[in-house]
């Protein structure tokens, strides 16, 4: 069975311009997550879809950050314009049903942004 | 305010045994996990605890105390590949949100 698939693995950026990461989660998850993480720390949630509707963006800056997930499969995260702070490794993970308290989350390799 | 504590760092030989601790204070409680992530990969799942108790799985194991607020997960027969960061993240009052402690860092020795 393959696992949650991310592309690109590497992106460097200038300041100021758009990047685009893209998940496509394991067959048949319902729910799929993406996670922010800096080195040393713990994935911090920006936002969770299940099936094509985001039920939790509180943590997503909607000024310049924007996901969708059109068809409830994969999805795509947007960032535009970069900031030098927006330097970190982009995850992309699914669960089979979020709802389920012992669902564990499958995680995709991560995209790691760095934004010069 | 929700909160995970692990310790940053640990250091450990090849062969012995390390406990990995984590504290935890949040609002609502339905479940906590274990990952391990290795430099630039992502986590993989170990364990999760929603009842108090031992749970063993190889040469991993992990424990909860619900009203103390305190997990543990234990390696035994540590192996150079177990050199990673171990996550322990808690699922709070709804069931989707998992609050994720930022991970310890083992280090394992020769």
């Amino acid at each position: 069975e393959a696992g949650v698939v991310q592309s690109p693995r590497y992106k460097i950026i200038e300041k100021k311009q758009p990047v685009a990461f893209w998940c496509n989660p394991i067959s048949g998850h319902n729910t799929l997550y993406w996670y922010l993480q800096n080195l040393g720390q713990g994935p911090e949630l920006l936002i969770r879809y299940e099936n094509e509707e985001a039920v939790d963006d509180s943590q997503l800056p909607k000024d310049r950050f924007s996901a969708e997930r059109l068809k409830g499969v994969d999805s795509t995260l947007k960032i535009q314009p970069a900031e030098l702070g927006d330097s970190a490794v982009y995850l992309c993970a699914s669960s089979l049903d979020g709802g389920r308290a012992d669902n564990e989350q499958f995680f995709g390799p991560g995209t790691r942004l760095t934004v010069l | 305010g929700q909160n995970i504590d692990q310790p940053t760092e640990m250091t450990a030989t090849e062969g012995a045994i390390v406990q990995i601790n984590c504290t935890y204070q949040t609002s609502g409680f339905n479940g906590l996990f274990w990952y391990q992530q290795h430099a630039g990969e992502a986590p993989t799942f170990l364990s999760y605890n929603v009842l108090d108790g031992l749970e063993e799985k190889g040469r991993f194991s992990s424990f909860l105390s619900r009203s103390k607020g305190y997990s543990y997960l234990l390696l035994k027969e540590l192996q150079m590949k177990d050199s990673a960061s171990y996550l322990c993240a808690v699922r709070g009052a709804s069931n989707y949100q998992l609050i994720w402690g930022a991970g310890t860092k083992l280090i394992i020795k020769p």
